[in-house]
């Protein structure tokens, strides 16, 4: 199946500063990229999401780049701040109708 | 709607006894999926289904782990004997298609097996 790999595991910045999070990907059917943010003891919520036609989407001081080629995706947060740290995971899909498989997740801290 | 909705949010148990997870998907969504997580694995597929029918189930640790979706509205993922190596958050998620849309999660139940 789908492997999903996921660097760093933690990061640490300053507030301000930026943080990137790179993941790839092993099956070169997969199509769909989202990126899901998990707040301590909540749930992990959609934050944005890139498909294999598009090699850049961004959302105000998010964004997501995609190489279809090297089969690898990364998150960039600009501007960092205190609410940003969470843990943030990569997924991947190679379809309609099938699931989306995680990276294990970064742990990203902000501090002020 | 109130989304995802998940219970027990907690349970503690000992080794050896059943548990069983319930999950009501958001209505409208053909997708159910149950995903596992913990530190050292981070989220795990264990299985999900469509229109209640599952598709792969190829993430089912092992034949103690069980899960059904009798209807639309509900499914179940049973620990039959439980472990404390199954301890971990499972969540259980649905979406209308999954790589089209959000993936909406519940708020998870945390397991603890001594």
């Amino acid at each position: 199946g789908e492997n999903v790999e996921q660097h760093p595991s933690t990061l640490s910045v300053q507030e301000g500063d930026s943080a990137v999070i790179k993941c790839t990907y092993s099956d070169s059917a997969s199509n769909y990229f989202p990126w899901y943010k998990q707040e301590l003891g909540k749930r992990p919520q959609l934050i944005i999401d890139i498909r294999s036609n598009v090699g850049e989407k961004k959302d105000q001081r998010i964004a997501v780049t995609l190489n279809k080629t090297a089969k690898h995706f990364s998150l960039h947060i600009t501007e960092t701040q205190p609410e940003d740290s969470a843990v943030y995971f990569c997924a991947a899909s190679k379809g309609s109708g099938y699931a989306l498989n995680f990276g294990k997740g970064t742990s990203l801290l902000v501090t002020p | 709607d109130a989304g995802v909705i998940q219970s027990p949010r907690h349970e503690v148990t000992e080794m050896g006894q059943e548990v069983t997870l319930r999950c009501k998907p958001i209505s409208g969504h053909d997708y159910l999926f149950w995903y596992r997580q913990t530190m050292m694995r981070g989220l795990e597929l264990l299985i999900y289904f469509n229109n209640n029918v599952p598709i792969d189930d190829s993430g089912m640790p092992e034949d103690r782990f069980s899960a059904k979706m009798p209807n639309a509205s509900f499914s179940t993922l049973k620990i039959q004997p439980s472990e404390p190596r199954d301890s971990a958050v499972y969540f259980c998620a649905s979406t209308k298609a999954p790589n089209t849309g959000e993936l909406f999660f519940g708020e998870g139940s945390r397991l603890t097996v001594l």
